[in-house]
């Protein structure tokens, strides 16, 4: 079974918008991290938030925060006022056992003037 | 400030040839991971390193083996390279076996097999 599932091959959006990137998990552990990775075309990987099981509180650093819903097993990246410079892959990711981060297959994201 | 260095950057193999792919790093890091990425399937991980002098296997880590030299390096071997081999490898390191640590990755070799 897949660990992380992000359903959105791409996604547009235009500049100055927002938009929100899908991720869900599935784990039956109850401490898990969960990261979100931007991968532009040059191809290096770029850690941008980062959110633990435990976080009460939603993640956010700067344009970037993360839709925690434990619940629902979801962890959302949503990111404010788009840029052009946002165009990229972006990847989910949940870390469970201290060890291994296991990634989502990805979001490509297109950001238009 | 080096961070994750991976060398080479480009490589194109024959079927069965036999490559080395480098990686170290300088910020001191405890944990290392080598994955791989294909179109359409994220990274994999195939063979990663809590620590000096341990490694485990990942996801997919037949064709492959790996030697942690130091706690700087952390090198992968293709034996006999394969077609499904192609792909682009993406070394990483972590501070601390925590779940909040975020992985730092190299830029990336990427590898053809003919």
């Amino acid at each position: 079974a897949q660990k992380i599932t992000q359903t959105q091959p791409g996604m547009f959006v235009q500049e100055k918008e927002a938009v929100t990137l899908d991720c869900t998990y599935d784990t039956s552990d109850q401490s898990y991290g969960l990261f979100w990775y931007k991968q532009p075309s040059s191809g290096e990987m770029i850690f941008l938030i980062y959110q633990g099981s435990y976080d009460e509180q939603n993640a956010t650093e700067g344009r970037y925060s993360l839709n925690f819903q434990k619940a629902r097993k979801s962890a959302n990246l949503v990111i404010s006022a788009s840029q052009l410079g946002d165009s990229a892959m972006y990847f989910c990711a949940m870390r469970e056992d201290f060890q291994k981060l296991v990634f989502g297959t990805g979001t490509r994201l297109l950001v238009s003037p | 400030n080096a961070g994750v260095t991976q060398t080479p950057k480009f490589q194109v193999l024959k079927t069965g040839q036999s490559m080395t792919l480098q990686c170290a790093q300088d910020m001191n890091h405890n944990s290392m991971y080598w994955y791989r990425q294909d179109p359409g399937m994220g990274l994999r991980l195939i063979y990663y390193s809590a620590s000096e002098g341990t490694t485990d296997k990942g996801e997919v880590p037949n064709g492959y083996n790996v030697s942690r030299l130091n706690k700087r390096e952390f090198s992968l071997r293709l034996e006999s390279a394969a077609p499904s081999q192609t792909s682009v490898y993406f070394c990483a390191s972590s501070e601390l076996t925590v779940l909040n640590s975020p992985l730092h990755f190299g830029n990336g070799t990427r590898l053809t097999v003919t």
